[in-house]
């Protein structure tokens, strides 16, 4: 069964410094990533994903993620956090083809000014 | 192109009553899926439709139910609301051709807020 561990229910980050969102994942099959944000009281929006092919993925908002499949990981950063960044982040996993994604429990990042 | 809609946004029920939620897909869009997101629990995933059929379920009580009619519309139903049953109720849609393979991404709606007193 697949599964999900964001390490860190809550990041702080000061304004301008790199955001690093940690990721573990365990699958039986190569696995699809991605990785959504949740503003408040909004639904999920997609930031990137990782399907097959380049390991780095870039995403929206300067968002980017390395699949490593020794260490089983797929970290998100970004190299200067933004005060709109401040949100909930969602890791998520699933395997070929249209089976239902299975997420981490989130974690939320603050932006201190 | 118009994202996932649901409706209503918010709702407040009672214990023992039922409830139906309503989501429209992308055009173009042929699968639903639907999640229950709660602080406890998380995001958790419900059930998918594709072509009016149910084609994958998660490990929910009997009291919740779907469908899907022919234009991808899709609506969820729980029966004898439960105080647990309090959550953000997400819908999902993607292409849902198997010929899309992993790359089926899901595009998520706003949610319903569902309240149970």
């Amino acid at each position: 069964a697949q599964s999900v561990t964001q390490l860190g229910s809550h990041v702080s980050v000061s304004e301008g410094a790199l955001v690093l969102l940690r990721c573990n994942y365990s699958s039986s099959v190569p696995p699809y990533l991605f990785w959504y944000v949740q503003y408040p009281n909004q639904g999920l929006q997609l930031l990137l994903k990782y399907t097959t092919g380049a390991t780095l993925v870039k995403g929206i908002n300067g968002f980017e993620a390395e699949f490593k499949k020794s260490e089983t990981s797929f970290h998100l950063t970004k190299p200067s956090a933004h005060m709109s960044d401040a949100a909930e982040y969602f890791c998520a996993v699933s395997e070929w083809g249209n089976t239902p994604l299975v997420f981490g429990k989130g974690t939320r990042l603050s932006v201190i000014a | 192109k118009a994202g996932v809609t649901q409706t209503p946004r918010y709702l407040i029920k009672t214990r023992g009553q039922q409830v139906t939620l309503s989501c429209s897909p992308i055009s173009g869009h042929r699968s639903v899926s639907w999640y229950q997101q709660t602080p406890g629990q998380g995001l958790q995933f419900l059930f998918e439709y594709f072509s009016e059929t149910q084609r994958n379920k998660g490990n929910f009580p009997g009291r919740f139910s779907g469908r899907q009619f022919s234009n991808s519309r899709s609506e969820m139903n729980v029966s004898t609301l439960e105080l647990g049953d309090s959550a953000l109720y997400l819908c999902a849609s993607s292409l849902g051709g198997h010929s899309s393979g992993g790359t089926d991404t899901q595009y998520f709606g706003p949610g319903t807020r569902l309240t149970v007193l």
